[in-house]
This record gives structure tokens, sequence and C-alpha cells, in this order.
């Protein structure tokens, strides 16, 4: 079945060192989702991206489509205690845009 | 708004026994879902609601039942509960599509069967 990768499920930076984590589909995706869930907290939707080779920031983060849109990429500059969480990405089944499959996360954590 | 809510928050249930996880939104949105959490497993969508009346299986479906007879609830029963259905339960609601298609997710309900 359609599936989304995230690998590795664990990073630890030091504070202030760029991040970079990847999530890849075994299909072409119509749009790719990304999540941000705090410890003990539940996903917040961060952004959404549609078309190839769309880049779009957030303060220090920076996410990408890639151009066959089968894989994106979310990179976090100079990371802060506070980007401490697991964070999902998630692109719609094909053939069913009201469901979503999500990757099973990277947990990201900050030595300060 | 009080967005999407979730109760209990926490739940410890004996094998067998049964419950229903309720979940509610306010923002009138059409699609409902149920995820369960489990560590390191990302989200798997349980159940899923496109309207009032309209429910479908996600990927986990097995033991668990879902009714939508409003548009604002969406509860999960657990009839026979199992320790494999120990986990953490999220409801998320979603508006119709024409824009973002983010899902709005609840606080969450901790489930232990014991």
């Amino acid at each position: 079945g359609q599936q989304v990768m995230q690998i590795p499920q664990y990073q630890h930076v030091q504070e202030g060192e760029d991040f970079t984590t990847y999530c890849n589909s075994s299909t072409t995706l119509s749009n790719i989702q990304w999540y941000k869930q705090r410890p003990g907290g539940h996903p917040v939707f961060l952004i959404q991206l549609v078309k190839s080779g769309e880049v779009k920031k957030q303060k220090r983060l920076t996410f990408q489509f890639g151009e066959a849109k089968k894989n994106s990429s979310l990179h976090i500059t100079a990371t802060q205690t506070t980007d401490v969480g697991t964070y999902f990405c998630a692109g719609p089944l094909t053939g069913a845009n009201s469901k979503l499959t999500f990757g099973k996360g990277i947990t990201l954590s900050v030595r300060p | 708004n009080a967005g999407v809510t979730q109760t209990p928050k926490f739940r410890i249930l004996k094998i067998g026994q049964s419950m229903t996880l309720q979940c509610a939104q306010d923002m009138n949105h059409n699609y409902m879902y149920w995820y369960r959490q489990d560590p390191g497993m990302g989200l798997k969508l349980i159940y899923y609601s496109v309207g009032a009346g309209i429910t479908d299986k996600g990927e986990v479906p097995n033991g668990y039942n879902v009714s939508r007879s409003t548009t604002e609830d969406f509860p999960l029963r657990l009839e026979l509960a199992a320790p494999s259905q120990t986990s953490v339960y999220f409801c998320a609601s979603r508006g119709l599509a024409g824009g973002f298609n983010e899902q709005f997710f609840g606080p969450g309900t901790r489930l232990t069967v014991l």
C-alpha cells in the first residue's frame, strides 16, 4: 500500500545547529502536510505544500516539496529548545483526498 | 471557539470492558477522524466520517465502532477492550477542500487496558 516514510525516527542536535529531515512517499502526492507534536501534546498543522518544487518558510523553518512530488524536506536553522518535538509529514491517499497517510515522524531533541 | 474537544483525558479499563471516547468540534467541519498513536508508530487511522450519517473504516478499524449522528459529534466505541488497544487516541476534524486541507486535532485520550 501507499507509504510515507521518515527516517531516522530520532535525532539529537546541539542548540544552534541546523537540522534537516526528509519525507519520502512511495507514490506521487497531490500535496504534502507537516505537523508538529510537542511532548505530551497533540499534532498541530505547520504547513501544506502543493506545487512541484515549492518552498515555503516560517521563521527558521524551511519546507520544500520535491520536483517529482514524492518527497519533501524540513530544514530548521539554528535550532532552539522550543523546536523539541516530533515532526510528521502526511500525504493524501491516492484516490481518497479526504484521508491522510502519516509518516512515523522524527523526534527531535535539542541539547541546550 | 473551543476547536476539537475530547473526553476523557485519561482512562484505565479492564480487559473486556466497554467505553466510549467522546469527540466534538465547533468549527462546522464535515470531515472527522479517529487516530490511534502508539510509540514510534505514527498515527494510524481507525475510522473517519465525511459528514453526518456517513462513516467508513480506516487502516485499523477492528475492535472499534463509530457513529456520526450530528456534524459536531463523532464518538468512538470500544466494545470489548483488549490490551492491544492501549494507546493514545486522537480525534481530528477538517473543513471542506478548496483551501488548506489541514486537520485540527483534539488533545487526545490516553487509554490503558489492563
